[in-house]
């Protein structure tokens, strides 16, 4: 099974700022990669996949990045409606398996 | 406009059995896999089950496995989740989610299962 491993667990960051999270795997996924956004009481929303391709309706204040074992999520200013957490999963192999979250939290 | 809508949730004692429903529309759900994805009370996610849309390919978590099922009735756009001898760390939220290429692309709101005695 591949072990996803996110960081930090929590950030905190001013609104307007830019926000950097990371996502290891530990063995190779090439770009096999996406990040989910999920808000108390919400399912999770597909933001990136591909590890760089914005889903439908993804504001591009997103920006993903990373190929092979470690993965970037940028947020480049913070809005209000970004303080969440943020899920990645890979899906070069079975079982899928996701990161353990990173809470953005506002500062 | 995709939706889907999970249903089934409710309590239940250790060892008993429950099946989960998913109902898809705004999309031709025959043409597309679908998975079951969980989520435990403050936890994060965690992939249960997928089934392509001819249901050929079928898989399962380990956690799950020999334990739950999944199928579906396309004629219906219906996914189901038969889950037998639950276990209170199968206590969670259960989404039904869209697959393409991979990645779940459209999720459902959710349903809780609880699993206590």
């Amino acid at each position: 099974e591949i072990v996803m491993t996110q960081s930090p667990a929590t950030l905190s960051v001013s609104p307007g700022e830019r926000a950097t999270l990371s996502c290891r795997a530990s063995q190779s996924i090439n770009s096999n990669l996406d990040w989910y956004q999920q808000k108390p009481g919400q399912a999770p929303r597909l933001l990136m996949y591909g590890a760089s391709t914005r889903a439908t309706g993804v504001p591009g204040r997103f920006s993903g990045s990373g190929s092979g074992t470690e993965f970037t999520l940028t947020i480049s200013s913070l809005q209000s409606e970004d303080f969440a957490l943020y899920y990645c999963q890979q899906y070069n192999n079975w079982p899928r398996t996701f990161g353990q979250g990173t809470k953005v939290e506002i500062k | 406009e995709v939706e889907l809508v999970e249903s089934g949730g409710v309590l239940v004692q250790p060892g008993e059995s429950l099946r989960l429903s998913c109902a898809a529309s705004g999309f031709a759900f025959s043409l597309y896999s679908m998975n079951w994805v969980r989520q435990a009370p403050g936890k994060g996610l965690e992939w249960v089950s997928y089934i392509t849309s001819d249901t050929r390919t079928i898989n399962y978590a380990d956690s799950v496995k020999g334990r739950f099922t999944i199928s579906r009735d396309n004629a219906k756009n219906s996914l189901f989740l038969q889950m037998n001898s639950l276990r209170a760390e199968d206590t969670a939220v259960y989404y039904c989610a869209r697959s393409v290429a991979g990645s779940f692309d459209h999720w459902g709101q959710g349903t809780l299962v609880t699993v206590s005695s």
